[in-house]
């Protein structure tokens, strides 16, 4: 069954530091987005991704985040300045309009 | 208050009991999901229910749309089952509202 596959499983980055996390959502999908899970409290919705746009945005996804969909295959979640509060495990999923969403494993994200 | 609140928050049982998770919600909503989040932290989708009932193998799955109300029930339950469960709901087309998750043990 196809996957949505997330890279790297475990990213280390000191405060302060941009970094990037990687996402290959499943291949016919039209719809991206991104989660996050602060370690102990509920996933929270960050942003959805339709046709090279945002599509909508939580206010937690401020300035200091961004996506992109570099290429037909890989959609990216960037964090310009790190901060220790960013510390969580960042999910990405992808679906087909109403269709359930499929996750992938996530990526946890550790701020030094 | 939360938009999405499970019950209970941490259930403990027999290996072979039925068990019963319930989702309350207070926003309108375009469908409702049941997600599984095991100890590794991936999470995987079990149903989409816009109405009425949904069962795969031992799992089922009801909503009451008038009551804001949905239920997940295990039968023959089994120690593989112990996992996080989360009632999460569309709120419009795409964005998900997460409850907080019912930790779920099965013991031998």
């Amino acid at each position: 069954e196809p996957e949505v596959t997330q890279t790297p499983s475990h990213q280390v980055t000191q405060m302060g530091q941009e970094v990037i996390l990687r996402c290959v959502p499943i291949s016919n999908h039209l719809y991206f987005y991104w989660y996050r899970q602060i370690l102990g409290q509920k996933v929270e919705f960050l942003v959805s991704f339709y046709n090279n746009e945002i599509s909508e945005k939580s206010e937690i996804f401020d300035d200091q985040f961004s996506v992109e969909r570099p290429d037909g295959s890989n959609f990216t979640l960037k964090i310009r300045s790190t901060k220790l509060e960013d510390s969580a495990m960042y999910f990405c999923a992808s679906s087909v309009e109403a269709r359930p969403q499929h996750f992938g494993d996530g990526t946890r994200l550790s701020i030094l | 208050k939360n938009e999405v609140e499970q019950s209970p928050q941490n259930l403990t049982a027999q290996e072979g009991e039925f068990i019963t998770i319930n989702c309350s919600y207070s926003v309108g909503i375009s469908a409702l999901h049941w997600l599984q989040q095991h100890p590794g932290g991936g999470i995987v989708s079990l149903f989409m229910l816009s109405s009425g009932k949904k069962k795969h193998g031992r799992l089922i799955a009801t909503i009451n749309i008038q009551e804001k109300h949905s239920s997940l029930h295990i039968t023959a339950s089994h120690p593989r089952d112990s996992a996080v469960y989360i009632c999460a709901v569309n709120q419009g087309a795409q964005k998900l509202v997460f409850g907080q998750g019912t930790r779920l043990t099965i013991n031998p």
